[in-house]
């Protein structure tokens, strides 16, 4: 089956500093791949995708390349604000009996100090 | 921007009574889909709904579950029977087709449920 492990959280940085948050994957067919954010208090929100092999997907400063050789879609922010500090999401998404459900995985906080 | 809205933001229920959770989509989307998160752990796909229809189920959505668009706008969720293990972050979506690449689905800020 599907899966998408994600390095544990919190991450805390200070506010400039460079993010990683590593995310791997495993998969049966040839998913798409993304990157939700949910903010306090909110849903969650698509902030990224890659649909095949060596794309990069990239919005709000944050970038991800979809890496099939390695199954890894890691997150990268060269230089994050306070205003970034959220729980981030990876998933997969293929399509299994014709629908397109996501796979998510645990979450990565990330807490940004000023 | 269009959202989805959820309601209530907080609900919290004894064991064994009936809870309805409600979201209203965004109005031109046609499929909708309930996902839930336990505190600490991933989100987890529940169901999809279209055309009136459960379109497909996960193994979390048994038969104490059941969903309904009771009219044009809102689509509900109800767990008949709660349970402890029932306390999650239930959270709604929506998309405008079904959920394709470039077809994001849109999240609602989610209830959370407290079952004592």
């Amino acid at each position: 089956g599907n899966s998408v492990t994600q390095m544990e959280g919190p991450v805390t940085l200070s506010e400039e500093a460079f993010l990683t948050i590593n995310c791997t994957y495993t998969a049966t067919g040839y998913p798409s791949l993304f990157w939700y954010v949910q903010y306090p208090g909110e849903g969650l929100q698509l902030l990224l995708k890659a649909t095949k092999a060596d794309d990069k997907g990239s919005n709000k400063g944050f970038e991800a390349t979809y890496r099939k050789e390695t199954t890894s879609f890691h997150l990268e922010k060269g230089s994050v604000q306070v205003s970034d500090s959220a729980v981030y999401f990876c998933a997969l998404s293929d399509r299994p009996g014709g629908s397109y459900i996501p796979t998510f995985g645990r979450g990565t906080s990330l807490i940004v100090h000023p | 921007e269009p959202e989805v809205t959820q309601t209530p933001s907080h609900q919290v229920t004894q064991m064994g009574q009936e809870v309805i959770l409600r979201c209203v989509p965004i109005s031109n989307h046609l499929y909708f889909y309930w996902y839930r998160q336990i505190l600490g752990q991933k989100v987890e796909f529940l169901v999809s709904f279209y055309n009136n229809e459960i379109s497909e189920k996960s193994e979390i959505f048994d038969d104490q579950f059941s969903v309904e668009r009771p009219d044009g706008s809102n689509f509900t969720l109800k767990i008949r029977s709660t349970k402890l293990e029932d306390s999650a972050m239930y959270f709604c979506a929506s998309s405008e087709r079904s959920g394709g690449v470039n077809q994001p689905q849109h999240f609602g800020d989610g209830t959370r449920l407290s079952i004592l």
